[in-house]
């Protein structure tokens, strides 16, 4: 159990379509991530927040809007998708960002997004 | 910049064979060391860690120690079992570079009764 959870699991749209990605953790942790998973390439990091402000966007396509409410629970916001945005959707937490201690990043189950 | 570097699969074992699989690393700093594993249809999850050089990461009968002098963090278990199926992520932090995790590109794994 990794106290990070992340829906729908499975999610298929068409390029025109908006939807939005869901995490939520547990774990009273001060720092969210999303991470793109495509076969064959590393994880790639999109979005980090701490303490509900954005802190690195690495150059995501702008079809792809996070969202953090609070700092429990990340959304990320698609539009006008691709289908090579077709990947799997990972959710991160950690205790916190940039600081002077581990940073062990605890994952989310991941949404397999299908792009049409 | 930061790296990983790990070695390419897929890798497959019989069961109860040795398994070895090998992680580089090149970081400013003085980076933690992470393995991660990722059974199929899930996310990631924390295998072991090690936070300075020498230390020794353990769990489930995995082992992995921190060399320095090497730049390495090999994943070792001892005797493997078709649970243990998955892809492995070898990966550091950096507190030099703010903490950024850098994953490596994962080896598959698959154990044969």
């Amino acid at each position: 159990e990794t106290g990070v959870t992340q829906t729908p699991r499975h999610l298929v749209m068409g390029m025109t379509n908006k939807k939005s990605l869901k995490c939520e953790q547990h774990l009273g942790h001060n720092a969210m991530y999303w991470y793109k998973q495509s076969a064959k390439k590393p994880l790639e990091l999109m979005f980090v927040y701490s303490l509900e402000e954005r802190v690195e966007n690495n150059s995501v396509p702008s079809r792809f809007s996070p969202e953090c409410p609070n700092s429990s629970h990340l959304f990320l916001h698609l539009h006008t998708l691709q289908p090579e945005d077709s990947a799997l959707y990972l959710c991160a937490s950690s205790q916190d960002h940039g600081g002077a201690g581990v940073d062990t990043q605890y994952f989310g189950p991941g949404t397999r997004l299908t792009v049409l | 910049g930061d790296s990983v570097t790990q070695m390419e699969g897929p890798v497959t074992l019989s069961e109860e064979a040795f398994l070895t699989i090998n992680c580089t690393y090149t970081a400013t700093g003085y980076p933690s060391l992470f393995w991660y594993v990722q059974y199929p249809g899930e996310g990631l999850q924390l295998l072991l860690k090690a936070t300075k050089a020498d230390d020794k990461g353990s769990n489930k009968g995995f082992e992995a120690t921190y060399r320095k002098e090497t730049t390495s963090f090999h994943l070792e278990k001892g005797s493997v079992q078709v649970s243990d199926s998955a892809v492995y992520f070898c990966a550091l932090s950096d507190r030099f570079t703010g903490n950024q995790f850098y994953f490596g590109t994962g080896t598959s794994l698959t154990v044969i009764p």
